[in-house]
């Protein structure tokens, strides 16, 4: 399997464009995850779906942020608009249920908005 | 909530010795807790996994301990080597192991000298 396949690597834009960050999980992988990862507070985690359907988004930070999964291999995180403090690096992440819960990472979205 | 605290500061040894890095968490203990390898530009990626039912959990190199009574893990990498300098990222599960669902420390930059 090629992993977790994240895009695009890297993103720029300016303020109040809508950003979308795409991901396509480990085939046979029942958990996704979205993670922020920024120097002050390290890798947080957004949300995450468990078979397609988004268990919690309680660190989804504003309703500027919205996540779907619409089949088991692909899921998008939109940013609208978006604002200079949203840049950062974001992961997608896939694990497997039953397992323990290790996750496989994908390389990342670095989105700096301007 | 719980919260996971790893040493900020970088840790710089010198080649063939061991490191030793920290990671405590503040509330109940976790069913799991797991270490991450992260190098620059790259997602995290699993190095290992240790039950709170188990002591000590070792593979090659690296060991790792876990004190449900002192709320601790360390991860030990014995005669360390320059390619091991990373930054290395504890994480436990945020539900008794129900789901899959990992909170990660801020991480920990090991530089080893050679």
């Amino acid at each position: 399997d090629a992993g977790v396949i994240q895009s695009p690597r890297h993103e720029v834009t300016e303020m109040g464009q809508e950003v979308t960050l795409r991901c396509k999980p480990i085939s046979g992988h029942d958990y996704l995850f979205w993670y922020r990862q920024t120097m002050m507070r390290g890798l947080e985690l957004l949300i995450y779906f468990n078979n397609n359907v988004p268990i919690d988004d309680s660190g989804m930070p504003e309703d500027r942020f919205s996540a779907k999964m619409p089949n088991a291999s692909f899921s998008t995180l939109k940013i609208q608009p978006s604002e200079p403090r949203d840049s950062a690096v974001y992961f997608c992440a896939s694990s497997r249920q039953g397992d323990t819960g290790e996750l496989f990472f994908g390389e990342g979205s670095r989105l700096t908005v301007l | 909530s719980q919260k996971i605290e790893q040493n900020s500061e970088a840790l710089n040894i010198q080649e063939g010795k061991t490191a030793t890095l920290t990671c405590n968490y503040t509330n109940y203990s976790p069913a799991y807790l797991q270490w991450y390898r992260q190098d620059p530009g790259r997602g995290p990626v699993f190095l290992l996994l240790i039950r709170e039912n188990e002591k000590e959990k070792r593979k090659e190199r690296l060991k790792v301990t876990f004190d449900t009574t002192l709320k601790q893990s360390l991860f030990h990498i014995t005669a360390s080597q320059p390619a091991d300098s990373a930054t290395y990222l504890c994480a436990l599960d945020d539900n008794r192991g129900a789901t899959n669902k990992l909170i990660f420390g801020t991480g920990t930059l090991l530089a080893v000298q050679p």
